[in-house]
């Protein structure tokens, strides 16, 4: 079975510009978080989705950070403008149920640079 | 959330078992103990997860303290694909929410 599939796994862009990650959930699975990791603030969690609706975002930094999950097979991360400060690696999971205790999966995650 | 306390960083030798231990003294009633690791440049993966009596799995094995103020992940022949940051979450099971919260976690080195 694939696993979490993200898009694009490395993106070197310069400040102000907007970057777009993508996320392709395990099949079925109704929950999908975003999580982001740095060496500073280790993995935060940003925002979860549970049959496609935002059920909490109050991890999002701020108002430049914005999530949709359009359909239960896609999910979009924006960082619109990008700053140095949102360089980290980007990771999208999903879970089976928006239940606590399901396994969450991971992706391999989005290498963001903002040079 | 309940707190958890695990050593930044263990070393271990290939072929021999691990203990990684995790301190959670505020842990409620009705908290499971999650083990998620993270291997270099992956993202978390599950490991084992228990309540009150030592699971064991594939991976690994759970032992979990009487008055569960404490558990221990043990790799009984730990491989140099064992090397990874492993985290200690207590995450309530069945609730209406699935929010998993990650601390700093143990980085795990094998030597050959």
């Amino acid at each position: 079975d694939a696993g979490v599939i993200q898009s694009p796994r490395h993106e070197v862009t310069e400040m102000g510009q907007e970057v777009t990650l993508r996320c392709k959930p395990i099949s079925g699975h109704n929950s999908l978080f975003w999580y982001r990791q740095t060496m500073m603030r280790g993995l935060e969690l940003l925002i979860y989705f549970n049959n496609n609706v935002p059920i909490d975002d109050s991890g999002m930094p701020e108002d430049r950070f914005s999530a949709k999950m359009p359909n239960a097979s896609f999910s979009t991360l924006k960082i619109q403008p990008s700053e140095p400060r949102d360089s980290a690696v980007y990771f999208c999971a999903s879970s089976p149920t928006g239940k606590s205790g399901n396994t969450i999966y991971f992706g391999e995650g989005s290498w963001l640079t903002v040079v | 959330d309940a707190k958890t306390t695990q050593p930044n960083s263990m070393e271990s030798n290939e072929e021999e078992p691990v203990h990684l231990p995790c301190n959670h003294s505020t842990i409620s009633g009705t908290d499971y103990i999650h083990w998620y690791r993270q291997l270099p440049s992956q993202g978390p993966e599950y490991v084992i997860h228990g309540l009150t009596s030592n699971v064991n799995n594939r991976m690994a094995s759970l032992a979990i303290a009487e008055d569960r103020k404490s558990s221990t992940l043990i790799l009984h022949r730990a491989t140099l694909r064992d090397a990874a940051v492993y985290y200690c979450i207590p995450y309530y099971y069945g609730g209406a929410t699935n929010k998993l919260i990650f601390g700093t976690g143990t980085l795990l080195a094998v030597q050959p």
